[in-house]
């Protein structure tokens, strides 16, 4: 009866790969997001859906793109991979926008 | 534009002593505070959060905060410490409008570590 799902939870990739990240809650919340906590543990946000409409695009590179498919889940694909993009990716979800977030374990992406 | 600083990147306390752990915000708005923390190896969890109701705000496993207006802070307390209580935690302050609307802003985290 997880809340907010990720999957995988580890991700070990090559430079120039191109990989996704799933995430889906069960709380049947209308606001979902990505995070990005970096090696220093700073969290800061990259994007927010709310009904499948995206809402907060932060100043994220184009190689970063997200997708609704519906409500519940929001992924994250990720082109031509990085080593700056080794990172812990956070999905969280709200009832509605601006209320308490709830977020997932998080994908920890390591690239080689 | 919002920010949020924590005070203490390291808190350290014995167990049973007073847990404090300081945030002060930035806000154009009325702000939306929250504290969240962070067990090793795991996503955030909620502890509390203020939405203009109270101004002392109670959370789970004994945590409170209160909001004060006129310091710009919303500082983390606990009156005894638990062992279970290490670990970081963060603090975020909520936009209230414009084109980041309802995004978090959190500050750097703060370690807190229990000694026996």
């Amino acid at each position: 009866d997880t809340a907010v799902s990720q999957t995988p939870k580890y991700l070990v990739t090559q430079m120039g790969n191109d990989k996704s990240i799933k995430c889906e809650q069960n709380l049947g919340h209308d606001t979902m997001y990505w995070y990005k906590q970096d090696s220093k543990k700073f969290l800061k946000i990259m994007f927010s859906y709310n009904n499948k409409e995206l809402i907060i695009n932060e100043t994220v590179p184009n190689r970063f793109s997200p997708k609704s498919p519906d409500k519940a889940h929001l992924n994250l694909h990720i082109n031509s991979l990085e080593l700056g993009d080794s990172a812990v990716y956070f999905c969280a979800s709200s009832p509605v926008v601006r209320d308490t977030q709830y977020f997932g374990p998080g994908t920890r992406l390591t690239v080689l | 534009a919002q920010s949020v600083t924590q005070l203490g990147s390291h808190v350290s306390v014995s167990e049973g002593a007073l847990v404090l752990l300081r945030c002060n915000y930035s806000s154009s708005v009325p702000p939306y505070l929250f504290w969240y923390v962070q067990y090793p190896n795991q996503g955030l969890q909620l502890l509390l959060k203020y939405t203009s109701a109270a101004t002392l705000v109670k959370g789970i496993n004994g945590f409170e905060a209160e909001f004060k207006k006129s310091e710009t802070s919303f500082h983390l307390t606990k009156p005894s410490a638990h062992m279970s209580d290490a670990a970081e935690y963060f603090c975020a302050v909520s936009n209230a409008g414009g084109t980041s609307y309802g995004k978090l802003t959190f500050g750097q985290g703060t370690i807190l570590t229990v000694h026996p």
